[in-house]
């Protein structure tokens, strides 16, 4: 099935810094999607990616595909509080199952 | 709409034990999903259901877990019996035709079991 490849593992970042999280596969992606799982809560999903090079925006949070779809990004700008968490990429596979990636925890330090 | 029902949310049993974990997806989507998280392991893929028929169940660990659709609002996941390594949060997550036909995921609150 689809592997992918998250990192960095953990990231610790000052209040106001930016973020970015990468997810990165060996084969081509038909879509991406991204989840968030808040300490001691369950994934969320954000996003989906569909197309090759989509950029998508939610307020401060841009999500990327790349061109040749193998690749995705979700990048913070001026981190809060509210943005700790651990940051899922998910490769969809046939059927609707996810192949989830081992996650990028976030935190803020204030 | 109240998402997807789990439960229990804590259960703590002694190794040897059967453990049943409930989920009912959210009304109208006809995928369930089974997980597994640890902090070793990550989110894992132990089964899913189409339309109650379980499609792949080729990440359940072993012969001890078992997980069953009757209808399309209720799925279990049995453990028989339960180890110490199988504690760990166990997510049930349903999807339908979500907008931009995206089919993402919904998560449950999930089952924190802990096997002594």
């Amino acid at each position: 099935g689809q592997q992918v490849m998250q990192i960095p593992q953990y990231q610790h970042v000052q209040e106001g810094e930016d973020f970015t999280t990468y997810c990165n596969s060996s084969t081509t992606l038909s879509n991406i999607q991204w989840y968030k799982q808040r300490p001691g809560g369950h994934p969320v999903f954000l996003i989906q990616l569909v197309k090759s090079g989509e950029v998508k925006k939610q307020k401060r949070l841009t999500f990327q595909f790349g061109e040749a779809k193998k690749n995705s990004s979700l990048h913070i700008t001026a981190t809060q509080t509210t943005d700790v968490g651990t940051y899922f990429c998910a490769a969809s596979g046939s059927a609707r199952q996810l192949t989830f990636g081992s996650g990028t925890q976030l935190t803020v330090l204030p | 709409d109240a998402g997807v029902i789990q439960s229990p949310r804590h259960e703590v049993t002694e190794m040897g034990q059967e453990v049943t974990l409930r989920c009912k997806p959210i009304s109208g989507h006809n995928s369930l999903f089974w997980y597994r998280q640890t902090m070793m392991r990550g989110l894992e893929l132990l089964i899913y259901f189409n339309n109650n028929v379980p499609i792949d169940d080729s990440g359940m660990p072993e012969d001890r877990f078992s997980a069953k659709m009757p209808n399309a609002s209720f799925s279990t996941l049995k453990i028989q019996p339960s180890e110490p390594r199988d504690s760990a949060v166990y997510f049930c997550a349903s999807s339908g035709k979500g907008r931009e036909s995206s089919y993402e995921q919904y998560f449950g609150p999930g089952t924190r079991l802990t096997v002594t």
